[in-house]
């Protein structure tokens, strides 16, 4: 089985600190992305990376930055937290560039901006 | 570009009722079809897929088949339980363009004892 492991369920910041969620994965899969989770807004993408080094702005990149330096590790950044960045952030992966495969999504964080 | 439509919720339900929940989707190529289910607190996990035309993907008493002619991937389940309360997400990802899936925004089922 695929796991996805994200490092923390539930994370407390103060508005302009740097925040990093880190997000690993114990399978070789190509894909990795990051994910915000609003309420009736569902799922929009922040940023993906399909290869070590590599990233992709997706849907609504202002505001983070990502860095993939190990192929099982994709780290979402806040540089400087505001509140409306309080939200809950889903990490997934994906096996390869093909499309049409399952995501597999780690168990979220659930960020709070005071 | 691509699109996924499903029902709003929240679906509200007795315990052993039918379930069905809308999803219909517009893909420019030929896409797989996905049902991922959130349980509370929970990331997302796929619940079933469907890969053509025609295909039924089913599992935990949940199915949906593949309509290329209506352009929909309906879930249903002939008997819920209160454990099936989460929130469920239609998704498609076409098979061979961009690997970046596209998700509906999701269907809140409330199951009453």
């Amino acid at each position: 089985d695929v796991k996805v492991t994200q490092s923390s369920r539930y994370l407390v910041k103060r508005t302009g600190e740097k925040v990093f969620l880190e997000c690993v994965q114990d399978m070789d899969h190509e894909n990795m992305f990051w994910y915000r989770q609003d309420p009736g807004l569902g799922l929009r993408l922040i940023y993906f990376s399909y290869d070590v080094k590599m990233k992709e702005k997706g849907d609504i990149p202002e505001g983070y930055s990502v860095s993939r330096e190990k192929k099982e590790r994709f780290s979402l950044i806040l540089e400087s937290a505001s509140t409306n960045q309080t939200s809950m952030y889903l990490c997934a992966t994906s096996i390869s560039t093909r499309g049409g495969d399952t995501q597999y999504f780690g168990p979220g964080t659930r960020l709070t901006v005071l | 570009g691509d699109s996924v439509t499903q029902m709003e919720g929240p679906v509200t339900l007795s315990e052993e009722a039918f379930l069905t929940i809308n999803c219909t989707y517009t893909a420019t190529g030929y896409p797989s079809l996905f049902w991922y289910v959130q349980y509370p607190g929970e990331g997302l996990q796929l619940l079933l897929k469907a890969t053509k035309a025609d295909d039924k993907g089913s599992n935990k008493g949940f199915e949906a088949t593949y309509r290329k002619e209506t352009t929909s991937f309906h879930l249903e389940k002939g008997s819920v339980q209160v454990s099936d309360s989460a929130v469920y997400f239609c998704a498609l990802s076409d098979q061979g363009g961009s690997y970046i899936p596209t998700f509906g925004r999701g269907t809140s089922l409330i199951v009453h004892p």
